[in-house]
């Protein structure tokens, strides 16, 4: 098992760029979660999904868009990036809710110039 | 006032010292208390989860919860370097489910010296 992969592991864009950070995982959750991590700030729910075909927003959802066309692949995407979105980014998965076990990835370092 | 705050550390020890780790909260509808582990650019991942009140011991790790003073601990017997890492205390207010959403602490990150 893999458990959870993210890619790319770094990434340096300008203001304005878009891009998708990806996400798997090869343990058949159905819950999976996209969360930012900043100095100071503790890690912040972006969105989440409950299944294939079902997000919702986080805490902190705009300038992010997400969607579950599959169980195993919950991709992130900026839409522009702007340097408030500098951040290290986790994917997580997990069985039956956010109080299971939640399993995550190795993060995206992302700057935003 | 945040829902959640921890300690802002950071904390440095002497191997074999005893840690002690807190988070209060202000929300009283939480009763489900997690502690991740945070290594140095890795992933968080789950030490231990306790629900309501009470201790709970797994090793040299303990688990405590006090809600009615809204605040929980983990403590750490005989500290070893593997322990250096970034502990994150997290609640919920649910059980299971899409409602179980987690409050996360900022983390303090410990250090322990050999």
């Amino acid at each position: 098992n893999a458990g959870v992969t993210q890619t790319p592991k770094f990434q340096v864009l300008k203001t304005g760029q878009s891009m998708t950070l990806q996400c798997a995982q090869d343990m058949n959750h159905e819950y999976m979660s996209w969360y930012r991590q900043d100095p100071g700030m503790g890690l912040r729910l972006i969105h989440y999904s409950v299944g294939a075909g079902i997000t919702d927003q986080g805490e902190v959802p705009n300038g992010y868009n997400v969607s579950r066309s599959t169980t195993e692949d919950f991709p992130l995407r900026l839409l522009s990036a702007a340097p408030s979105q500098t951040s290290v980014y986790f994917c997580a998965s997990t069985y039956g809710g956010f109080t299971d076990t939640q399993y995550f990835g190795p993060g995206t370092r992302l700057t935003v110039l | 006032q945040k829902e959640v705050e921890q300690d802002p550390g950071p904390l440095s020890v002497p191997e074999g010292a005893i840690v002690s780790l807190n988070c209060t909260y202000s929300n009283s509808a939480f009763q489900y208390f997690m502690w991740y582990r945070q290594y140095s650019r890795k992933g968080p991942e789950l030490l231990m989860y306790t629900y309501s009140s009470g201790n709970k011991e797994d090793g040299r790790f303990t688990a405590q919860v006090d809600k009615s003073s809204k605040y929980i601990s983990l403590f750490i017997r005989d500290s070893q370097p593997s322990d250096s890492a970034t502990y994150l205390c997290a609640m919920s207010a649910k059980i299971g489910g899409a409602n179980s959403k987690l409050t996360f602490g900022k983390g303090i990150t410990l250090s322990v010296r050999p």
